[in-house]
């Protein structure tokens, strides 16, 4: 069974510009979450989506946004960018709505210049 | 909020020696406590998880224990080798109305040969 799969892999982006990750859950898996890893800041919570509805949500500005298309596939959308959003952004899927037993990608590395 | 603390922030075990890892998390509503394994240039994997209603679990090498009263759950890993040279993170997901999961800061494990 193929793992969760996001893309791109790098982004390198310049400020005030806006970029959108992708993320492919686990097959069957209808639970999409997204988290932002800094150096700093550690592994950070951003959304939740399942069902194509928002379930959750992190202490993020309103810059941050997702969506979850009816095949459980997964965009984050990041406007304005700043240079700390310079991250990684990681995707994990699960079977069911929650945190629980969560499965990760790889992450998308962005960097913003 | 949920405030999870984890230690030590890196370790050095000769291979073959016991290496454990221990979070704290302030949140009661708390019932479920998954460690990850992340990997250079890899999103953390799931390695293993228990939950409130059980004190201790076993996977091969590696066991996580929880003690509600205290609030404090740990990872053991036994007969360390290389391959587990990583960096380990402990979460401690809320569950109720509103779902969040809080990340420990990691702890960096290194086997040496």
């Amino acid at each position: 069974k193929a793992g969760v799969t996001q893309t791109p892999r790098y982004l390198i982006k310049t400020r005030g510009q806006q970029v959108t990750l992708s993320c492919s859950p686990i097959s069957g898996h209808r639970s999409v979450s997204w988290y932002q890893q800094t150096p700093g800041q550690g592994l950070q919570f951003l959304f939740e989506y399942f069902s194509e509805t928002q379930r959750n949500k992190g202490n993020f500005p309103g810059r941050f946004s997702g969506r979850q298309f009816s095949n459980s596939r997964s965009e984050m959308n990041v406007s304005t960018l700043e240079l700390g959003d310079s991250a990684l952004y990681l995707c994990a899927s699960s079977l069911e709505a929650g945190l629980d037993e969560q499965y990760f990608g790889p992450g998308t590395r962005l960097t913003v210049t | 909020g949920e405030n999870v603390e984890q230690h030590p922030s890196t370790l050095s075990v000769q291979e073959g020696d016991s290496a454990v890892i221990k979070c704290t998390y302030s949140d009661s509503a708390s019932n479920y406590f998954p460690w990850y394994k992340q990997e250079l240039g890899k999103g953390p994997q799931l390695i293993i998880d228990i939950r409130s209603n059980v004190g201790e679990k076993k996977d091969q090498r590696i066991a996580v224990t929880l003690n509600k009263t205290a609030k404090h759950f740990s990872l053991h890993i036994t007969e360390t080798q290389p391959e587990d040279s990583a960096v380990y993170f402990c979460a401690a997901p809320r569950s109720g109305g509103y779902q969040k999961v809080t990340f420990g800061t990691g702890t960096k494990l290194q086997v040496i040969p």
